[in-house]
């Protein structure tokens, strides 16, 4: 099984500035990696998938990069809907594993 | 715009099977893949499994002997059962599509909690 390990658990930002999630995999999983958001009492909603692609309707502030082992979801100034937990998801092998979450606080 | 909505009881006794369904609205069920997550309270994501719409099915290793998917096309749902449940199955349980095998969830249901407790 494919270990995600995400950093930092936790992100305190300002609104306005920007942010930087990394997850890193056990094994390389290609570019099979995909980022969510999820809010309080909300179920996660996709953000990235293929490492780089923007899901519909996602806004331009939100990027992610990375190919392998090592990704990065980037937010450019933060709105305050972004405070939120993200995750990553690894596709490539089943099963899928997630990693535990970045916490993205005010 | 597809929807996805869980249905199924909020509490479960030990030692009994959670048995969930969800309702795909908005398109059709058939040609894609249909998943379950479940998120343990103030905990990350589990992935359980996922049903093709003709029946075939892949299972997380670690819930394997103890979960069955299967999907019913005539009625636009698919559904999980897990037996022999103890407190630790306790979580919020999501229904999701995939749009094909390796593929990220791009729908979700909103979740349900299902309690495990006497």
């Amino acid at each position: 099984e494919i270990v995600m390990t995400q950093s930092p658990a936790t992100l305190s930002v300002s609104p306005g500035e920007g942010a930087t999630l990394a997850c890193r995999a056990s094994q390389s999983v290609s570019n099979y990696l995909a980022w969510y958001q999820q809010k309080v009492g909300q179920a996660p909603r996709l953000l990235i998938y293929g490492a780089s692609t923007r899901a519909t309707g996602i806004p331009a502030r939100f990027s992610g990069s990375g190919s392998g082992t090592e990704f990065t979801l980037t937010i450019s100034s933060l709105q305050s809907e972004d405070f939120a937990v993200y995750y990553c998801q690894q596709y490539n092998y089943w099963p899928d594993t997630f990693g535990q979450g970045t916490k993205l606080e005010i | 715009q597809v929807q996805l909505q869980e249905s199924g009881p909020g509490l479960v006794k030990p030692s009994e099977t959670l048995s969930l369904t969800c309702t795909v609205s908005g398109g059709s069920i058939t040609s894609y893949y249909w998943t379950w997550i479940r998120q343990p309270p103030g905990k990350g994501l589990e992935w359980i499994g996922y049903i093709y719409y003709s029946g075939s099915t892949n299972y997380t290793p670690s819930l394997k002997s103890r979960v069955t998917i299967s999907v019913d096309t005539s009625k636009n749902q698919f559904s999980l059962r897990l037996s022999s449940v103890t407190a630790a199955d306790t979580a919020v349980y999501y229904c999701a599509r995939r749009m094909w095998a390796a593929a990220p969830m791009d729908y979700w249901g909103q979740g349900t909690l299902v309690t495990v407790s006497s």
